[in-house]
């Protein structure tokens, strides 16, 4: 199994370009979401989906947006972006039953200039 | 969910234990107390889990005190791999996907 799978790994983009953010995971995991993380601090959450169909705002989901419609995807598209936008972001999984750990990926680092 | 509180940094040597303590004094009788590390830019990963006991797995120990507003990560025998940062994290496990992450403690281990 690949686990999480994030792509690009590396991204430059200039303000105001869309972009979207890939992430894959064959564990058949209901949980998805998606982190950034700023230098020096802890990981803040922007979207989350519990399913197929379903998607839900996390702490700082201003300027981003989300869609699951299948089990393995959840992309995270930046619509105009923006120089607050540059952060390192991961994206994670889980089963849906019982107390379990989170899968992340290995992150996607972005460069807006 | 509830703060945590850590210590920004650690030193251990080689070898020896590692004992990474944690503050959830505001914690709920419902959350968990998980304990993920991040070395160096990699996506955080995941150590242990507990509700009320002591949890041992692999590669830590968790003890959680018995009125439950602290715990300690325990590296038995901490390497140098084992240099990372430590995130401390109270959550409820049903309809809560979010994991609240502090600035955890930079833990590393001496030669």
């Amino acid at each position: 199994n690949a686990g999480v799978t994030q792509t690009p790994k590396f991204q430059v983009l200039k303000t105001g370009q869309s972009m979207t953010l890939q992430c894959a995971q064959d564990m058949n995991h209901e949980y998805m979401s998606w982190y950034r993380q700023d230098p020096g601090m802890g990981l803040r959450l922007i979207h989350y989906s519990v399913g197929a169909g379903i998607t839900d705002q996390g702490e700082v989901p201003n300027g981003y947006n989300v869609s699951r419609s299948t089990t393995e995807d959840f992309p995270l598209r930046l619509l105009s972006a923006a120089p607050s936008q540059t952060s390192v972001y991961f994206c994670a999984s889980r089963v849906r039953q019982g107390n379990t750990e989170a899968f992340f990926g290995q992150g996607t680092r972005l460069t807006v200039v | 969910d509830a703060k945590t509180t850590q210590p920004p940094s650690m030193d251990c040597a080689e070898g020896r234990a590692a004992n990474l303590p944690c503050n959830h004094s505001t914690i709920s009788g419902n959350e968990y107390v998980y304990w993920y590390r991040q070395i160096h830019s990699q996506g955080p990963q995941y150590i242990i889990h507990g509700l009320k006991n002591n949890e041992t797995n692999e590669m830590a120990s968790l003890i959680i005190t018995e009125d439950r507003k602290s715990s300690t990560l325990i590296l038995p025998h901490a390497t140098l791999r084992d240099t990372a940062v430590y995130y401390c994290i109270v959550r409820v496990d049903f309809g809560n996907e979010k994991l609240t992450f502090g600035t955890g403690t930079r833990l590393t281990i001496i030669p």
